[in-house]
């Protein structure tokens, strides 16, 4: 059972970027394995925000695609993300998730990212 | 862009009832469709995959059914436990998108 765990800033300056990385710990990042991050805004539901496959592969919710990049290194054990040009809309509790054929049966705690201005 | 939309938004039931949550489609997506529950504080958990299959661990109580576009959680006698926020969730070209959620509340 592998376990995620979110860290990076938990305050952001409207139109800097925001980095997260969540580490992978329980074994090696599995073949077949997809890794995804999801937010949550403040009392809201859940947002998809990009996902990349253990070979590479990536892909993004069209809404926020210009702004957002997700990685893997599995040297590492590691995925990460980044949203550039933040506003007080990118607030929320941000999970990384992963999982086989797209569903996502382990998750992070969350870390909650709040933008200032 | 599939877009996910859940009926009712609240569900207010008495312990020992049934719950039907319903997650419609906007365009056909085969089965890819799975169940997460949410409960204040904590990440969501995977109860059903690939619009029937439970995940490990899960409760025989929950079970999942429906394809093409129209989907079904039933959780067919609510325990205390129960009582949280269920979302659906699909993959059709491994571009995922959510429900917007259905609380079932305690009546």
């Amino acid at each position: 059972q592998l376990q995620l765990q979110e860290s990076g800033p938990g305050l952001v300056k409207s139109s800097e970027t925001l980095s997260l990385t969540c580490s992978v710990s329980g074994g090696s990042i599995p073949s077949s394995y997809y890794f995804g991050w999801i937010r949550q805004p403040p009392g809201k539901g859940l947002e998809w925000i990009a996902n990349i496959y253990y070979t590479g592969s990536t892909y993004y919710n069209p809404s926020l695609r210009s702004r957002v990049t997700i990685s893997l290194d599995t040297s590492k054990n590691q995925f990460s993300l980044e949203v550039s040009s933040v506003t007080a809309s990118d607030t929320a509790l941000y999970y990384c998730a992963s999982g086989i054929s797209g569903w996502l049966w382990n998750w992070g705690r969350g870390a909650l990212v709040t933008v200032s201005s | 862009e599939t877009v996910l939309t859940q009926s009712p938004a609240t569900l207010s039931l008495s312990p020992g009832e049934r719950a039907t949550l319903s997650c419609r489609a906007s365009q056909s997506i085969k089965n890819y469709l799975a169940w997460y529950q949410q409960k204040p504080g904590q990440a969501p958990r995977l109860l059903i995959y690939d619009a029937f299959n439970r995940a490990t661990g899960i409760p025989a109580r929950f079970s999942g059914s429906g394809s093409g576009t129209d989907f079904t959680l039933t959780i067919s006698s609510l325990e205390p436990e129960d009582f949280a926020v269920y979302y659906c969730q699909q993959r059709d070209n491994w571009l995922w998108t959510f429900g917007q959620g259905t609380k079932v509340e305690i009546k």
